[in-house]
């Protein structure tokens, strides 16, 4: 099964909002999304910042959301600060006992 | 705090085999799947499986399936991901994480770096 579909690279300014997609098939995000996203610092462990499509976990700042239509996820991260910056991955279970991530998107603060 | 604590790097040859460890602390160990995922350098993640230890029961991603064995160790809150017939392209950071819900993962451990030669 092919990854989720991500952009390569997104970047923003401090203070801005920036806007992370994940697209997928009818076969995983279409019928199984919603979706989890983690945020991974280089030479850091994942770390889950959405799951449930729009849910945040405990101590994940409200700069962070999640919405869902389709088979398209999408994360925003608002007022953008330095330590954002980060590569970004979504996943989603497929329904056959498995689980698929996107290839990751590298988030830039200029 | 809920925290898993994994194994340390491993250096292999092309064709061994190697064991990474897995230890949980801080929650019910047997009540969460710990779910196992792999990063190549510089790549992104793949997921490869994960074992319920409350059942055994698992499920493998294809591409390692046959060559992956997961178990754990509830006596010792321990997780284990077993992978044969080392390849150079195995070479990469093994996670190991607690599986909440039917698809996300929290939290996750430090990694362990297998690297494999020939």
């Amino acid at each position: 099964q092919s990854a989720l579909t991500q952009p390569a690279s997104v970047s923003g300014s401090p203070g801005q909002s920036i806007t992370i997609s994940c697209s997928g098939t009818s076969s995983d995000v279409g019928s199984y999304g919603p979706l989890s996203w983690y945020q991974q610092h280089p030479g850091k462990a994942p770390k889950l910042v959405i799951y449930g499509g729009s849910q945040r976990p405990s101590g994940v700042s409200n700069r962070f959301s999640g919405s869902m239509s389709g088979n398209t996820a999408s994360l925003t991260i608002s007022g953008l600060q330095a330590e954002d910056e980060a590569l970004y991955y979504c996943s989603s279970y497929t329904g056959t006992n498995t689980v698929i991530f996107g290839g990751g998107t590298k988030l830039t603060v200029l | 705090q809920v925290q898993l604590v994994q194994s340390g790097p491993e250096m292999k040859k092309s064709g061994a085999s190697v064991k990474v460890s897995c230890k949980a602390s801080g929650y019910i160990f047997a009540n969460s799947y710990i779910t196992w995922v792999r990063q190549a350098p510089g790549q992104g993640l793949e997921w490869m499986g994960w074992i319920s230890p409350n059942t055994a029961k698992t499920d493998y991603a294809q591409r390692v399936q046959g060559r992956v064995t997961m178990t754990t160790d509830t006596s010792r809150r321990t997780a284990y991901m077993e992978l044969r017939s080392l390849r150079s392209d195995d070479t990469a950071v093994y996670y190991c994480a607690r599986r909440l819900g039917q698809d996300y993962f929290d939290p996750w451990g430090q990694g362990t770096l297998v690297t494999v030669s020939s």
